[in-house]
């Protein structure tokens, strides 16, 4: 059974940088696509990034300057990092993973985190 | 702000069938197969439930059915039932690079 876990601080100050860690188990983490999601208070989904491992990084244009995701396949993990964080950054943030049926990724995301709660304050 | 545009709210009663709508355009939702539905139920992530336009997932009810006419891609519930009462998000492949969501839609039925 495949499972993705977010952790990650649930609290962060305005203007300092975002860590979250989405830990894979049950798939191997070199044959798939990997995504982070984040879903505003409002509850409007946004597509943060995604990231292969030998095909490198791709972000939301609107984010991409503050964003970085990596991927360390020796703890079957993925990582998101966003800078300068503000107010409109708080958001239940979601990793996920793309489909793959036979070696085609299908551009869809069927595997999800449960999701975890990022609030910038002070 | 969402790039692709959904109605805010759907009802249906019990048994009918619902339609919705994914309003994009020619770089995103017109442009490509990669067209996904996914259905959210209060406090849990979202699952798929419809890829590549009308495909279904293993284990997703054949009572849910993509389509795709130029820049609008749909979403049919037919034989609506009580525990299809959630949020419904489209998404899109654009621009070659990344993935855009829908605005969302709330079923209530």
């Amino acid at each position: 059974q495949v499972q993705l876990q977010e952790s990650g601080p649930g609290l962060v100050n305005p203007s300092e940088t975002l860590s979250l860690t989405c830990s894979v188990s049950g798939a191997s983490i070199t044959s798939y696509y990997w995504t982070w999601i984040r879903q505003s208070p409002g509850k409007e989904l946004e597509w943060i990034g995604h990231i292969y491992y030998s095909g490198g990084a791709y972000y939301s244009p609107s984010l991409e300057s503050r964003v970085s995701i990596s991927l360390d396949t020796s703890k079957s993990q993925f990582s998101l990092k966003m800078s300068s964080m503000t107010a409109a950054d708080t958001a239940v943030y979601f990793c996920a993973r793309h489909l793959r049926i036979g070696v085609n990724d299908r551009g869809a995301l069927d595997i999800w985190g449960q999701g975890t709660t990022v609030t910038v304050s002070s | 702000q969402s790039v692709l545009t959904q109605p805010a709210s759907v009802s249906g009663s019990p048994g009918q069938s619902i339609t919705i709508s994914c309003a994009g355009t020619s770089s995103d939702v017109g442009r490509y197969k990669y067209v996904s539905w996914y259905q959210q139920h209060p406090g849990k992530a979202p699952e798929l439930i419809i890829y590549e336009v009308n495909s279904r997932p293993s284990g997703v009810s054949d009572r849910f059915s993509g389509s795709k006419s130029g820049n609008t891609a749909s979403l049919t519930i037919s034989g609506l039932r009580a525990e299809d009462e959630a949020d419904y998000y489209c998404s899109s492949y654009a621009n070659g690079i990344t993935y855009v969501f829908g605005s969302g839609t709330r079923v209530t039925v």
